[in-house]
């Protein structure tokens, strides 16, 4: 079956820009999870949502990020005037359930700020 | 604050030789412990995880870890390495009762030479 797809998977932008990153979890998992890999940051987790609702954010760095989940299904990160330490990997992840589920995580989308 | 550290950033091993990679968390109440596999190019996967029970648990790919409790540890060991076992290794911790967000260790690179 299809895994954690996202999109882009590159995406180069220019400081003060916005993007916004694409998340489509597994069919059926409720949970749904966005984490950050940087150099010398390692993986961060930023978002949680259970279904479409979000009840936990504590991961977002600033006002300037923000997330949404629609249908239970599809999740899109919103990164709002890019700044160069936002270059990173997202990834998405999706689980069953939400605290006791295996996660399974997507390929990444590469952001890189210039 | 819950952390999760990674002794070993990179580890240089010859084909059949013996691994044992640290991980060390820190964390209040009960928690659920992961290792992520990231090989060149791919996803985040799943090596082994540990709930409860017995705290040697077996994974794929011949890995196995054990969670001491008193050290607070749960390391990663596999008796012989093989070249394909190249990849990038994470330790994650899950508090059994937050939103089931990982927090991951820095992880370590692991190169085995053929």
């Amino acid at each position: 079956g299809a895994g954690v797809s996202q999109s882009p998977s590159n995406k180069v932008t220019e400081k003060g820009k916005d993007v916004e990153l694409r998340c489509d979890p597994i069919s059926g998992h409720t949970a749904l999870y966005w984490y950050r890999q940087s150099l010398g940051q390692g993986l961060e987790f930023l978002i949680y949502f259970q279904g479409n609702s979000a009840p936990d954010k504590s991961g977002l760095p600033s006002d300037r990020f923000s997330a949404e989940r629609t249908g239970g299904s599809v999740s899109t990160l919103t990164i709002q005037r890019t700044q160069q330490e936002d270059s990173a990997v997202y990834l998405c992840a999706s689980s069953l359930t939400g605290t006791g589920g295996e996660q399974y995580f997507g390929p990444g989308t590469r952001l890189t700020v210039t | 604050a819950q952390s999760v550290s990674q002794h070993n950033h990179h580890v240089i091993l010859s084909e059949a030789a013996s691994l044992e990679l640290g991980c060390n968390y820190s964390y209040g109440g009960t928690v659920n412990l992961f290792w992520y596999v990231q090989y060149p190019g791919q996803h985040l996967q799943l090596l082994l995880k540990y709930f409860s029970g017995d705290p040697l648990v077996k994974g794929i790919k011949g890995f196995e870890a054990e969670f001491i409790k008193s050290k607070f540890s749960f390391n990663l060991r596999k008796p012989s390495v093989q070249w394909s076992d190249t990849a990038e290794y994470f330790c994650a911790a899950r508090g059994s009762s937050n939103t089931g967000k990982l927090i991951f260790g820095q992880g370590t690179t692991l190169q085995v030479k053929p």
